[in-house]
């Protein structure tokens, strides 16, 4: 069964860190692309970045660039993303979604159940 | 950024009905447009790929059209368990950008 299961989540204070983790079952996580998507409570989805298979194609939406990171272990089969300098508008819950490709075209087929991020003093 | 823009952000309707949700792209997609179901405290679930193409185990009452900048979402006859949060998704280019979403409430 495919699964991908979000950690690290919490409370945390403006300017603070957090690093979320995602792990991967039952698929062969080297050959896809990965993406972090959160949605503040009671609003809508919100793509956060991107990073390719191999990790050579990395992308981030304005809001988090400069202050957050996506990486992945390959061999841990688990996904990242380093959260610095956190501020109130980053309270969220935060999933990780696997990308799939149809030819030319991308969707998210797979989603954790995600983890939340609370930002506040 | 492209800007995606879904209509109506709320609908109310009957176990039975036909029911269509819009989404139109600030520039043209071309068919790189996906929708997600989205129910309470659970993570969102893809219905619809590239503009027309139904997942695999989504029903076939869902259906996707459009292409260029505007897309539609139907299903076409409504289950109680469809009752739920809409949204739709270009993949034309990063930043990948959502619709605002679409409540699906029963009347």
């Amino acid at each position: 069964e495919v699964q991908l299961v979000e950690s690290g989540g919490g409370l945390v204070q403006p300017g603070g860190s957090l690093r979320l983790s995602c792990a991967a079952s039952g698929f062969t996580f080297s050959s896809y692309s990965m993406n972090w998507v959160r949605q503040a409570p009671g609003k809508g989805l919100e793509w956060v970045s991107y990073i390719s298979s191999s990790s050579s194609t990395i992308y981030y939406a304005d809001s988090v660039k400069g202050r957050f990171t996506i990486s992945r272990d390959n061999a841990k089969n688990s996904l990242y993303l380093q959260m610095n300098s956190l501020r109130d508008e980053d309270t969220a819950v935060y999933y990780c979604a696997r990308e799939r490709s149809y030819g030319p075209s991308d969707y998210f087929d797979c989603w954790g159940q995600g983890t939340l991020v609370t930002v506040s003093s | 950024d492209i800007q995606m823009t879904q209509s109506p952000s709320s609908l109310s309707a009957s176990v039975g009905d036909r029911v269509t949700i819009t989404c139109r792209a600030s520039q043209t997609i071309t068919n790189y447009l996906n929708w997600y179901q989205q129910k309470p405290g659970k993570a969102p679930k893809v219905l619809i790929y590239a503009a027309s193409s139904l997942q695999s185990g989504v029903p076939s009452r869902f259906s996707g059209s459009g292409s260029g900048t505007d897309f539609t979402l139907t299903i076409s006859s409504l289950l109680p368990e469809d009752f739920a949060t809409y949204y739709c998704q270009q993949s034309y280019s990063t930043p990948y950008t959502f619709g605002q979403g679409t409540k699906l409430e029963i009347k």
